[in-house]
């Protein structure tokens, strides 16, 4: 089945430095999600990729969808406390069922102040 | 601000109990979709329903579990005979349609405990 991996699994930074997480698949991603969770809430998005090559951004955030669809990447740049939380890609599965989202395992995010 | 509500937002049941999560999609969604999410783990998909139909319920387990979406209110996840492997986050979303890709809002979820 679709899998995506996320590294790291988490991070500490100090405030202020920049971030970069990954996320690769075996299988071909028509799109790319990135969610962030904030603990004891649902996941929010952040940025949606629809197609190869696409870099787009969203204030501090950077995200590219790969050029052979398996891989994306999210930047945080700046960072500051309140991107603290747990960041998810995720992505419609292929073969008609597209509403069935596939997430990561996430990579956890904490900001030293 | 309308968005997924979700309730109750903790439930503490015992082995053997009934759990009844609630969702109330966002003003205009009628496509529905449950995710679970255990402890350090993405969400997994368990059904998406439309208004009165289940359309895909490839993700939730065959017993126990069921879920509807009824004309009028909310949607219903239920499970019955609790066990303690049910213990997890579950997540209701919802969208506008699903012609290309539509975006699903998240609700902020129900965390199920099974003592």
């Amino acid at each position: 089945g679709q899998q995506l991996n996320q590294s790291p699994q988490s991070m500490f930074i100090q405030e202020g430095e920049d971030v970069s997480m990954n996320c690769t698949s075996s299988s071909i991603f028509n799109t790319w999600l990135w969610y962030k969770q904030d603990p004891g809430e649902g996941p929010v998005l952040l940025i949606a990729l629809y197609k190869a090559g696409e870099l787009t951004s969203n204030g501090r955030l950077t995200a590219q969808f790969g050029i052979t669809r398996k891989d994306s990447f999210l930047n945080i740049s700046a960072s500051i406390p309140s991107d603290v939380g747990i960041y998810f890609c995720a992505g419609p599965r292929s073969g008609g069922s597209n509403y069935k989202l596939t997430f990561g395992k996430g990579t956890l995010l904490t900001v030293n102040p | 601000n309308a968005g997924v509500m979700q309730n109750p937002r903790h439930l503490v049941r015992r082995r053997g109990q009934e759990a009844r999560l609630r969702c109330s999609p966002m003003k205009g969604h009628s496509h529905v979709y449950w995710y679970r999410q255990l402890p350090e783990e993405g969400l997994k998909f368990m059904v998406y329903l439309q208004k009165e139909n289940i359309i895909d319920e490839s993700g939730m387990p065959k017993e126990r579990f069921s879920a509807e979406f009824p004309k009028e209110g909310p949607s219903i996840l239920r499970i019955q005979q609790v066990v303690r492997g049910d213990s997890a986050a579950y997540f209701c979303a919802s969208s506008a349609g699903v012609a290309e890709y539509n975006e699903q809002f998240f609700g902020p979820g129900t965390r199920l405990t099974v003592l």
